[in-house]
């Protein structure tokens, strides 16, 4: 099993839909989780780190659930901005990059 | 703030000429340094990571080695490079403490012709 696991999409939403990534992980101790965005030919950028108990930052929520050692992200009211690759992020002392979910937003 | 410098941006070069790619963080101490590579359409590779000054910690077996000469300047260099050496190489550094999240910087595209 993967350290680290998304799936990699396509996902093709149309403006303004929600959509929702989900990220598995297999090392039950780790303890630091965060989500970054990558645009084309670009470094991957934070976009929020995950709590225990889930938090939000605008159209942007994230959950952990430890039982089932996933991580989500959803985004609502999705813009044309918000196209990008998503890294899903898991570790402790050194941090694991998933490959990335691909998000394309349609006009 | 912390800022994070790595250069240069572009990079071609022969197989089999040497590399050294330079990356150098601002405004915070003892960081915690990492290089990575993606090749075109993948993830990211951890290359080499460093938890101080000399401590290099390698995660795959390359020609490509890791050196810090410093507590804040992270270097990668290679003797002789060869055709799968090519990738976008990324830089990134991250404070002490729990749940510190990692900040890259912007990158080197190398090509080997």
């Amino acid at each position: 099993r993967k350290e680290v696991e998304q799936d990699p999409g396509p996902f093709n939403v149309p403006e303004g839909a929600t959509v929702a990534f989900n990220c598995t992980y297999s090392n039950s101790a780790s303890q630091s989780f965060f989500w970054y965005r990558q645009d084309c030919r670009k470094e991957p950028k934070l976009l929020m780190s995950v709590y225990s108990s889930g938090n939000e930052d605008g159209r942007f929520t994230a959950q952990l659930n430890r039982a089932s050692q996933y991580i989500s992200l959803l985004i609502r009211d999705s813009k044309l901005s918000d196209s990008a690759t998503y890294l899903c992020v898991v570790g402790n002392e050194k941090l694991t990059f998933g490959t990335g979910t691909r998000l394309t937003i349609i006009p | 703030s912390q800022t994070i410098h790595q250069w240069p941006a572009t990079l071609v070069q022969p197989v089999g000429s040497p590399l050294s790619l330079e990356c150098t963080v601002e405004g915070t101490s003892n960081p915690n340094l990492y290089w990575y590579r993606q090749a075109a359409g993948r993830g990211l590779q951890l290359l080499f990571y460093s938890v101080g000054i000399g401590q290099i910690s390698s995660e795959v077996p390359q020609n490509l080695s890791a050196s810090r000469p410093q507590d804040r300047q992270f270097i990668l260099s290679s003797k002789k490079l060869l055709l799968s050496d090519s990738g976008f190489y990324l830089c990134a550094w991250r404070g002490l403490g729990g749940n510190q999240p990692q900040h890259f910087g912007d990158g080197t595209r190398l090509s080997i012709l």
